[in-house]
């Protein structure tokens, strides 16, 4: 069964400092896709950055960027330059597709804290 | 604005009671999803109706049940509530629902709070 763990449950930085937030994922089809969403505490989710299977690059949004190592099957989201709105959960999710349907699975999610 | 919108934001009900929360997704969107977030189960996918049908089913539990609508909205209909369904109810949309469009992103509206007292 396809699952993500994240295995941070917090981390902090210095503002302005670059942090990586880590993702593993464990599937067995190939064609997957792997999601980052951030949720502030007011609690809305935000789509922050998308990453397929078959990408030969690594997805970047901005100051975000999505380091993918297939063969490790990580999936690390790196925020560069981190402002203190960057303070929030954030959360890896997988997209599985079987039979035509699609859904997303989490992670537990990592709450980044940035530290002024 | 991720372009999904869901009504109520917050609701406090009674044990027992029934609520239904609405979903409009974005301009487009065949395919909408409901979630819920609760502290101690985290993210959990509920459902996925795509076009008016049904397409997956995840841990929705027999009191919960949902619809989409031909105008493409969709309900979610909570029966019987009990404390534990205090949850963050999301709700997303989609262009597709097919594995050929893998890279859909899935947006997400800003959630339904709901308190069960």
């Amino acid at each position: 069964a396809q699952k993500i763990t994240q295995t941070q449950p917090g981390m902090f930085v210095q503002e302005k400092e670059a942090v990586t937030l880590d993702c593993t994922y464990d599937t067995s089809d190939p064609s997957y896709g792997l999601f980052w969403y951030k949720q502030p505490s007011s609690g809305e989710m935000i789509f922050l950055i998308y990453q397929g299977s078959y990408d030969q690059q690594n997805a970047t949004e901005g100051r975000y960027s999505l380091n993918f190592q297939k063969a490790r099957k990580s999936a690390n989201l790196v925020i560069s330059a981190s402002q203190l709105g960057d303070s929030a959960m954030y959360f890896c999710a997988m997209r599985q597709g079987e039979g035509g349907s699609e859904k997303l699975v989490f992670g537990k999610g990592t709450k980044l804290t940035v530290n002024p | 604005d991720s372009g999904v919108t869901q009504t109520p934001k917050h609701l406090i009900t009674a044990t027992g009671q029934r609520v239904t929360l609405r979903c409009s997704p974005r301009s487009g969107d065949l395919s909408v999803y409901w979630y819920q977030q609760s502290l101690d189960q985290g993210l959990q996918f509920l459902i996925q109706y795509y076009n008016g049908e049904e397409r997956a089913k995840g841990n929705i539990l027999e009191r919960f049940s949902a619809q989409q609508f031909p105008d493409l909205h969709s309900e979610l209909n909570l029966s019987s509530l009990e404390l534990g369904d205090s949850a963050l109810y999301f709700c997303a949309s989609s262009v597709d629902a097919g594995t050929s469009l893998i890279g859909n992103t899935i947006y997400f509206g800003e959630g339904s709070w709901l308190t069960v007292v």
